[in-house]
């Protein structure tokens, strides 16, 4: 069965450090999900991707973050530099984007990020 | 701004019993509404996607419904077994097409 790859799985950094995540979606999927969650809080999006172009990143803290989808299948989120804050799980998910009624999201294993 | 708001917050039952978890959200203008389910410190695993036409959605032991006009959900586990203990959440796909996620419910079913 298809899944969606993320790595790291875990990484450690101090702050001011800079961090970046990797995705790769299910074939074929073409919109891509970066989502935030804070350990006992649901997950809460980041940006979203359709094929290369950002559908929305309203919630996306531009001064250290940015996420990029370059040819519409894997995508990269970075973070510089990174603050204790930002200390959680990111996870990454992906849909068909056959419509949006029946567009069931795929998650990936998600990143634990603990900044020093 | 979309709202979602489960309740409770955390159960704790003894195995065997049928359980009913709470789902609402603010503004019924949705495409979709997705039930899931998270084991500690993993990724989030789907249960099952109700659309905005429909009322329920069955899969084995779960049973999902929804009354868009209300806000409402309800996610039904019949028979609870130990294996089903994990943080439940749902998530609407609102009007803009961005989906918003409730805080989860923790559940232990306990032998």
């Amino acid at each position: 069965e298809a899944e969606v790859a993320q790595s790291p799985r875990y990484k450690i950094t101090e702050k001011s450090q800079a961090v970046a995540f990797w995705c790769d979606p299910i074939s074929g999927h073409a919109t891509l999900y970066w989502y935030r969650q804070i350990l006992g809080q649901g997950p809460e999006l980041l940006v979203q991707f359709q094929d290369e172009s950002v559908v929305d990143d309203s919630q996306l803290p531009k001064d250290r973050f940015s996420a990029e989808r370059l040819k519409g299948v894997d995508s990269t989120l970075k973070i510089q530099p990174a603050e204790l804050g930002d200390s959680a799980m990111y996870l990454c998910a992906s849909s068909t984007a056959g419509g949006p009624s029946t567009d069931t999201q795929y998650f990936g294993p998600g990143t634990r990020l603990t900044v020093l | 701004k979309q709202e979602v708001t489960q309740i409770p917050a955390a159960l704790s039952v003894p195995e065997g019993e049928n359980l009913v978890l709470n789902c609402s959200f603010t503004d019924s203008a949705i495409y979709n509404l997705q039930w899931f389910r998270q084991d500690p410190g993993k990724g989030l695993t789907s249960l099952l996607l109700i659309q905005s036409s429909q009322r329920e959605q069955t899969s084995g032991r779960l049973n999902a419904s929804l009354d868009k006009s209300s806000g409402r959900s309800t996610l039904y586990i019949a028979a609870s077994q130990p294996g089903d203990s994990a943080t439940y959440l749902c998530a609407v796909m609102g009007g803009s097409y961005i989906p918003t996620f409730g805080r989860g419910t923790s559940l232990i079913v306990h032998p």
